[in-house]
């Protein structure tokens, strides 16, 4: 069965420091992954995602994931916090392409200190 | 949060009554997701729809109920049958077919509180 594990409920980082948010999945076939982000009382907002290709991939504001077959993890990353980065993040996979089912990870909420 | 509105952004019930929450999508999606989130739990899935008029339940299915009668609308009903309804609840659509756009579209979400 699919699965998606965030083992870090929270992580706190210094502003101007790099982030690491970080994410593992168990799919029986080629995953596609997600990363979104949620503000206090809001909708997810998607940042970005790997379907096939290069292993790092860009995103919204500043932020980059990078796939690891062998490790089956797909990290989130950014260079250097901002405290506005400071929201609860999602990591997702879906299976392949003949499902419309996803399955997200229970969040970790990253906290940006001044 | 997208071409997605859920509405009301707030919604209080009394214990045994139902209740239903609206979601229209205009970015002519054909996959629609209801989600219920809770704290320390993550999303949970309570229903998807992949094509007007089919559904499938998802993980939390019991007591709630859905309909796709139009492309845009999938409505939630939240039955007097779910034990404990107080949720946050997200609906989301996405695209189909085999292009890579697969990334879902989230509304701004329902705070249901029953007591």
């Amino acid at each position: 069965a699919q699965s998606v594990a965030q083992p870090e409920d929270q992580v706190n980082v210094a502003e101007g420091n790099p982030l690491t948010v970080k994410c593992t999945y168990s799919v029986s076939g080629n995953p596609y992954l997600f990363w979104y982000v949620q503000y206090p009382n809001r909708g997810l907002q998607f940042l970005l995602k790997y379907i096939t290709g290069d292993n790092l991939v860009k995103g919204s504001y500043g932020f980059e994931a990078e796939f690891n077959k062998s490790q089956t993890s797909f990290h989130l990353k950014k260079p250097s916090a901002l405290v506005s980065d400071s929201a609860l993040y999602f990591c997702a996979v879906r299976e392949g392409s003949g499902t419309y089912k996803y399955i997200f990870g229970t969040g970790t909420r990253l906290k940006v200190l001044a | 949060d997208g071409g997605i509105t859920q509405s009301p952004k707030y919604l209080f019930r009394k214990e045994g009554q139902n209740v239903t929450l609206s979601c229209e999508q205009n970015l002519n999606h054909d996959a629609m997701y209801w989600y219920r989130q809770d704290p320390g739990q993550g999303l949970r899935l309570i229903y998807y729809s992949q094509i007007v008029n089919d559904f499938q339940k998802g993980d939390i299915a019991e007591g709630y109920s859905v309909s796709r009668e139009k492309k845009e609308s999938f409505p939630l009903t939240v039955t007097s049958a779910q034990k404990n309804p107080t949720a946050f609840y997200l609906c989301a659509s996405s695209m189909r077919g085999s292009g890579a756009n697969y990334e879902q579209y989230f509304g701004p979400g329902t705070r249901l509180t029953v007591t």
